[in-house]
């Protein structure tokens, strides 16, 4: 089967710019996930859709980061004005259903902020 | 809370011997504990899992232990090989509340040949 899809693979703005993120989960997986993972550090949950709605999006800084999955299969994450901070690699992951059910992930897009 | 401490953060061993890495984690709910392996610009993988309902699992090579009790989980490497070389992870899942996972810090692995 197909894994997950994402795009880009890397991305440079300067800061205050924005960017978008897309990923295409793994077909018939109900449940999508973004992370941030920074240099030397684990994945870090941003955001978590069941379908297409919303699970969990508490650690997500909502001043400047938004998410959507309209239709329950592809998502998109957006960074709108980009901060020195956000430099990270974006991983998406999906799973069959929410719960003890395995996360496969993305190859996740490398944003560098200048 | 849910954090999740591993230990060590680097880990140097020789080709055939074993790897052992180790987390604690403080959430009593927690039940699916997977285990993840990086390599430097790619993907994490799932290498393996365990559920609470059980002690003990093995796939080849690789093994991972729970024990609930004391609220820790090890990843066991046996005879290791120098491609997997690699940044592991270790998670954890929730039944209540948050139930996304919840990553260690990583162990960078380092096989000699």
């Amino acid at each position: 089967e197909a894994g997950v899809a994402q795009s880009p693979r890397y991305k440079i703005i300067e800061k205050r710019q924005s960017v978008a993120f897309w990923c295409n989960p793994i077909s018939g997986h109900a449940t999508l996930y973004w992370y941030q993972q920074i240099l030397g550090q684990g994945p870090k949950l941003l955001i978590q859709f069941q379908n297409n709605g919303v699970v969990d999006d508490s650690q997500l800084p909502k001043d400047r980061f938004s998410a959507e999955r309209l239709k329950g299969v592809d998502s998109t994450l957006k960074i709108q004005p980009a901060k020195l901070e956000d430099s990270a690699v974006y991983l998406c992951a999906s799973s069959l259903d929410w719960g003890d059910q395995p996360q496969h992930f993305g190859d996740g897009t490398r944003l560098s902020i200048l | 809370g849910e954090n999740v401490e591993q230990h060590p953060s680097t880990l140097s061993v020789q080709e055939g011997d074993s790897a052992v890495i180790k987390c604690t984690y403080s959430d009593s709910a927690s039940n699916y504990f997977p285990w993840y392996k990086q390599e430097l610009g790619k993907r994490p993988q799932l290498i393996i899992d365990i559920r609470s309902n059980v002690g003990e699992k093995k796939d080849q090579r690789i093994a991972v232990t729970l024990n609930k009790t004391a609220k820790h989980f090890s990843l066991h490497i046996t005879e290791t090989q120098p491609e997997d070389s690699a940044v592991y992870f270790c998670a954890h899942q929730g039944i209540t509340g948050r139930r996304a996972l919840t990553f260690g810090s990583g162990t960078r692995l380092q096989v000699q040949p």
